[in-house]
């Protein structure tokens, strides 16, 4: 079965500053990644998504992230953040074979004028 | 392109109602639909995997006759919460699959059960 960790609940960081929020997966079988938002009261936004190819991933909103099949992980950055990125960041991981996608249980990024 | 639209978006209901949710997909044909629910500040649990023309695939502690599912049509799928209880009251969010593109998300429903 895949499972996702995102090690840290909640991420504070001051606006203009980077950040990144941590994931990683397990699976038996090779995986896609992705990372979605979530603002408040809203559904889930899709960030970015790692199905095959480069390692790196670029999104929407400036964001990217970095699949380490090593190191099983796919943090997600930004060089720099803004009020607006406020939010629920879930990362969540698809078995290839497999629609369903299992979710990690969320960061919460504050930002910090 | 591939909207997902739920209805509706926040519903309040009383003990012992029934209530339905839709999900449609608005510009693609969508065989496949999943059904999340979300507790406040917790993450989204895959309630079922809803197939057109065929019977829900429900996720292991989902209760079938509880929360009824039917997708009827390539672009609509239904979540229908029986006998609603006050511990059923959570955000509802469905997905579609767009082969062969990921899921796109709904804006979700609130349930509450007073």
């Amino acid at each position: 079965a895949q499972s996702v960790t995102q090690l840290d609940s909640q991420v504070p960081v001051f606006e203009e500053a980077p950040v990144e929020l941590r994931c990683n997966y397990s699976s038996s079988v090779s995986v896609y990644l992705f990372w979605y938002v979530q603002y408040p009261n809203q559904g889930l936004q899709l960030l970015l998504k790692y199905l095959s190819g480069s390692t790196l991933v670029k999104g929407i909103n400036g964001f990217e992230a970095e699949f380490n099949k090593s190191q099983t992980s796919f943090h997600l950055r930004k060089p720099s953040v803004h009020i607006s990125d406020t939010a629920e960041y879930f990362c969540a991981v698809s078995v290839s074979r497999d629609d369903k996608i299992i979710f990690g249980k969320g960061t919460r990024l504050h930002i910090l004028p | 392109g591939a909207v997902v639209s739920q209805h509706p978006s926040w519903v309040i209901c009383k003990s012992g109602t029934s209530v339905k949710i839709e999900c449609r997909s608005l510009d693609f044909q969508a065989t496949t639909m999943f059904w999340y629910r979300q507790f406040p500040k917790q993450s989204l649990m895959l309630m079922a995997t809803s197939n057109e023309g065929s019977k829900a695939t429900y996720e292991q502690g989902v209760e079938k006759d509880k929360f009824l599912i039917n997708h009827a049509s390539l672009t609509l799928s239904t979540l229908t919460v029986t006998s609603a209880h006050p511990e059923d009251s959570s955000f509802y969010i469905c997905s579609a699959r767009d082969p062969p593109r990921e899921q796109f998300f709904g804006p979700g429903t609130r349930l509450t059960v007073l």
